[in-house]
């Protein structure tokens, strides 16, 4: 079974232009979350979706991030305008629900806003 | 004050070699320990998944929860270059129904 898909893997970008992040979660999973990793950090949650559903966005910057989850399958994160200070990777992982359970991640995109 | 701390190493032992990494945290309610292992340019994957305190063992791997003293940690027995990695220490939080992570230590095994 085909586990967690992100695209691109890697991009550069100059500030102020706009990026799109891709997920597509394991099949059945109705969790999915969206995490940013700062180099020598652990993963912090961006945002949670339950089904189509964002149910915490609270720790997503709003004046310039934004995602989705049509269907409530994949899922895209968008950056408008990027920041310096948005270089980090990010990454997607799903799970069957929020509960406890074991979460899985992609490889992440890495982000470099020159 | 982080809700999830983590010895940030890095931390480099020699094969075969006892490792011993740790994490603290603040919130009491907190009730499912886990520890991830992330290869560079990889995600995080689960390791070990404890929810109660005690030793819990897997193979080389040994996950230890002390609700008392809020501190967890990970034993490696005979460490192998393969488990050079960064390990993650993650605790779910019941009411947010999310995973806070520690910061992550590197580890690198010499052979």
């Amino acid at each position: 079974e085909a586990g967690v898909v992100q695209s691109p893997r890697y991009k550069i970008i100059e500030k102020k232009q706009p990026v799109a992040f891709w997920c597509n979660p394991i099949s059945g999973h109705n969790t999915l979350y969206w995490y940013l990793q700062n180099l020598g950090q652990g993963p912090e949650l961006l945002i949670r979706y339950e089904n189509e559903e964002a149910v915490d966005d609270s720790q997503l910057p709003k004046d310039r991030f934004s995602a989705e989850r049509l269907k409530g399958v994949d899922s895209t994160l968008k950056i408008q305008p990027a920041e310096l200070g948005d270089s980090a990777v990010y990454l997607c992982a799903s799970s069957l629900d929020s509960g406890p359970n074991e979460q899985f991640f992609g490889p992440g995109t890495r982000l470099t806003v020159l | 004050q982080k809700e999830v701390e983590q010895d940030p190493g890095p931390l480099s032992v020699p094969e075969g070699a006892i490792v011993s990494l740790n994490c603290t945290y603040s919130n009491s309610a907190f009730q499912y320990f886990m520890w991830y292992r992330q290869y560079s340019r990889k995600g995080p994957e689960l390791l070990m998944y404890t929810y109660s305190s005690g030793n819990k063992e897997d193979g080389r791997f040994t996950a230890q929860v002390d609700k008392s003293s809020k501190y967890i940690s990970l034993f490696i027995r005979d460490s192998q270059p393969s488990d050079s990695a960064t390990y993650l220490c993650a605790i779910h939080h019941g009411g947010a129904q999310k995973l806070v992570f520690g910061q992550g230590t590197r580890l690198t095994i010499n052979p």
